[in-house]
């Protein structure tokens, strides 16, 4: 049985840039949620994806968007960062939107 | 609002040493309660799943309750290698975690 993986595992961006984190979920999963953790702090939900369709949002603007695949592989884009983007970004998957769901290694995001 | 307070936010434990970790939520209606520990730099380990007022359920040295207003995480006998971040979730209709509890096992 396949984790979950994320990729890349650290990235550097600037200030305006834009950026996509990747996801694979693990194997039978059909759900995705993301996570923003600053340091010393809980994960905050950004949004949860179920069957290729956005399932929840939590309180994060626009500029944050994702997508879901066929294959339950997702996406999360983010426009124009900023410097309080930076955080580790993380991705778990889960058998229906209720179920406890499992975390992969996260993303280290920088923006200088 | 919905709120998830966990407590303390860090403690000092020396191996063989009993605890318990507190979360406590205030949700419109609760239809899960999850327990994690995260490794500092990794992701968020899956401990336990807790859906009413008092279930319990244990693994090895761990073992977590709930009731209509918190949930406990005792650790018995802990050992060095419990040192971690153990975060609470609490779902209605999203996840919502706290700040987590830094537990340090002093050998």
């Amino acid at each position: 049985e396949t984790g979950v993986t994320q990729s890349p595992t650290h990235l550097i961006k600037t200030r305006g840039q834009q950026v996509t984190l990747r996801c694979s979920s693990q194997s039978g999963h059909n759900t995705v949620s993301w996570y923003q953790q600053a340091l010393g702090q809980g994960p905050q939900f950004i949004f949860q994806y179920y069957r290729e369709e956005e399932n929840g949002r939590g309180n994060f603007p626009p500029r944050f968007s994702g997508l879901q695949f066929p294959n339950y592989s997702s996406e999360l884009n983010v426009n124009a960062l900023e410097l309080d983007d930076s955080a580790l970004y993380l991705c778990a998957s889960s058998l229906g939107t209720r179920n406890e769901q499992f975390f992969g290694p996260g993303t280290r995001l920088t923006v200088l | 609002e919905d709120q998830v307070t966990q407590s303390p936010e860090a403690l000092r434990l020396q191996e063989g040493e009993s605890s318990s970790l507190n979360c406590s939520y205030t949700v419109s209606g609760l239809r899960g309660l999850f327990w994690y520990r995260q490794d500092p730099g990794k992701g968020p380990e899956f401990l336990f799943t807790l859906y009413s007022a008092g279930e319990e359920k244990e693994k090895e040295r761990l073992k977590a309750t709930l009731t209509k207003k918190e949930s406990f995480l005792h650790i018995t006998a802990p050992k060095p290698e419990d040192s971690a971040t153990y975060l609470c979730a609490v779902q209605d209709d999203k996840i919502i975690f706290g700040k987590g509890t830094r537990l340090h096992i002093l050998p």
